[in-house]
């Protein structure tokens, strides 16, 4: 059971760039969740799905698109990077609870590093 | 969305309790208070979380006040590896999506 994965792990990208980052999860979850963490700063969230086939936005979706065509698999794609888009990305996967109580905690995987140059 | 209060940083002898408080006094009546840790640069680590009543598990103890308005986070015996950024955070949201990491608490054990 490797929980949620990310790949890549680090990136470099020049300016105009594309690129997809990919996040991954084993643990039957419903709902994705990609987030950003600028340095010094807290997440802030991208876009999200509440299950394949849909997504929404989250606070800053500007400069990212998303899809879910399977449950496991959340794909973030930079069209065309930016270099206010170099950060720290996190994808997180919940639902559904071990508990009976639907408390959605997410759970993350380890990150991937995008420089853009 | 309820906003949470947590003091910027903190530290804590190894061994003893750390008890890193949260203040969250608009938080509404069906809204969890949640509990991440993050160490260095890794991916946020579920830690706990409660309604109104206190919970423990084997990571930490939560004590969430009678009128919900503040929550302590303890770790019973702090060690080194404890070392990470502490964020409080007060779910909302349908799907759990309003999520809001702030700032954070930055506790350092200290050997």
């Amino acid at each position: 059971n490797a929980g949620v994965t990310q790949t890549p792990k680090f990136r470099v990208l020049k300016t105009g760039q594309s690129m997809t980052l990919l996040c991954a999860q084993d643990m039957n979850h419903e709902y994705m969740y990609w987030y950003r963490q600028d340095p010094g700063m807290g997440l802030r969230l991208i876009h999200y799905s509440v299950g394949e086939g849909t997504t929404a936005k989250g606070e800053v979706p500007d400069g990212y698109n998303v899809s879910r065509l399977k449950k496991q698999n959340f794909l973030l794609g930079l069209e065309s990077a930016a270099p206010s888009q170099t950060s720290v990305y996190f994808c997180a996967s919940s639902y559904p609870s071990r508990d009976r109580v639907q408390s959605y905690e997410q759970y993350f995987g380890p990150g991937t590093r995008l420089t853009v140059t | 969305d309820a906003k949470t209060t947590q003091p910027p940083s903190m530290d804590c002898a190894e061994g003893r309790a750390a008890n890193l408080p949260c203040n969250h006094s608009t938080i509404s009546g069906n809204e969890y208070v949640y509990w991440y840790r993050q160490i260095h640069s890794q991916g946020p680590q579920y830690i706990i979380h409660g309604l109104k009543n206190n919970e423990t598990n084997e990571m930490a103890s939560l004590i969430i006040t009678e009128d919900r308005k503040s929550s302590t986070l303890i770790l019973p015996h702090a060690t080194l590896r404890d070392t990470a950024v502490y964020y409080c955070i007060v779910r909302s949201g349908v799907y759990g999506q309003n999520f809001v990491f702030g700032p954070g608490t930055r506790l350092s054990v200290l050997p």
